[in-house]
């Protein structure tokens, strides 16, 4: 069965940096393009990053571009989230998602359970 | 920016009564890139509905769909105990998603 599991959070102090990893299994990653969606605390969903399937593209929201990085190994079914210069409003609950093509966008069908991000001095 | 709208916040019904949920969207949106979402507490999303109508996988058939150019609904036929929870809805065609603010949907 598909499963995404997400790891790499923490407390961390503003302007410093955090990678997460989402691992996955149960469906050929390759063929799929994988979001990054986060929820801060007692907040609804907020979309953060999207890759492709195949790496070759990459989007981010307004929030986040320029200091987040997402970017995926093919080859270990794994997607990964480069935070850096975080800040207090980063806070939230990060979750990694399947991206499922569907006439040129990418809906979210599969979602892991999530890793908290505490961004605080 | 494209902005969803739903309403209304929260939703007081009972089990085995019928639920709509509203989102509107501040410019047009196709139907095909509008999703629907179920949270429960402590839980993640669970994809419910997309391309306006199409349930996702394993997805019960009393959850249903619609569209009316700018105003989508999702409708639940008669409410189970396991459906009261947070509903979002999104639009995933643009470069950037957008989500809803959320419904509750409460006993």
């Amino acid at each position: 069965q598909v499963q995404l599991v997400e790891s790499g959070g923490g407390v961390v102090q503003p302007g410093r940096s955090l990678r997460l990893s989402c691992a996955t299994s149960g469906f050929t990653f390759s063929n799929y393009g994988m979001h990054w969606v986060r929820q801060a605390p007692g907040k609804g969903l907020e979309w953060v990053a999207l890759i492709w399937y195949d790496g070759s593209n990459e989007n981010y929201a307004d929030s986040v571009k320029g200091r987040f990085t997402i970017s995926r190994d093919n080859s270990k079914n794994t997607v990964y989230l480069q935070m850096n210069r975080l800040r207090a409003e980063d806070t939230a609950v990060y979750y990694c998602s399947r991206g499922l093509h569907y006439y040129g966008g990418y809906v979210n069908d599969y979602w892991g359970r999530g890793t908290q991000v505490i961004v605080s001095s | 920016e494209l902005v969803l709208t739903q309403s209304p916040g929260t939703l007081s019904l009972s089990p085995g009564e019928r639920a709509t949920l509203s989102c509107r969207a501040s410019q047009s949106v196709s139907s095909i890139y509008l999703a629907w979402y179920q949270q429960k507490p402590g839980q993640a999303p669970r994809l419910l509905i997309y391309g306006a109508s199409t349930r996702a996988t394993g997805i019960p058939d009393r959850f249903s769909g619609s569209e009316s150019g700018t105003d989508f609904t999702l409708t639940i036929s008669r409410l189970e105990p396991e459906d009261f929870a947070v509903y979002y809805c999104q639009q995933f065609g643009s470069s950037r998603q957008t989500f809803g603010q959320g419904t509750k949907l409460e006993v």
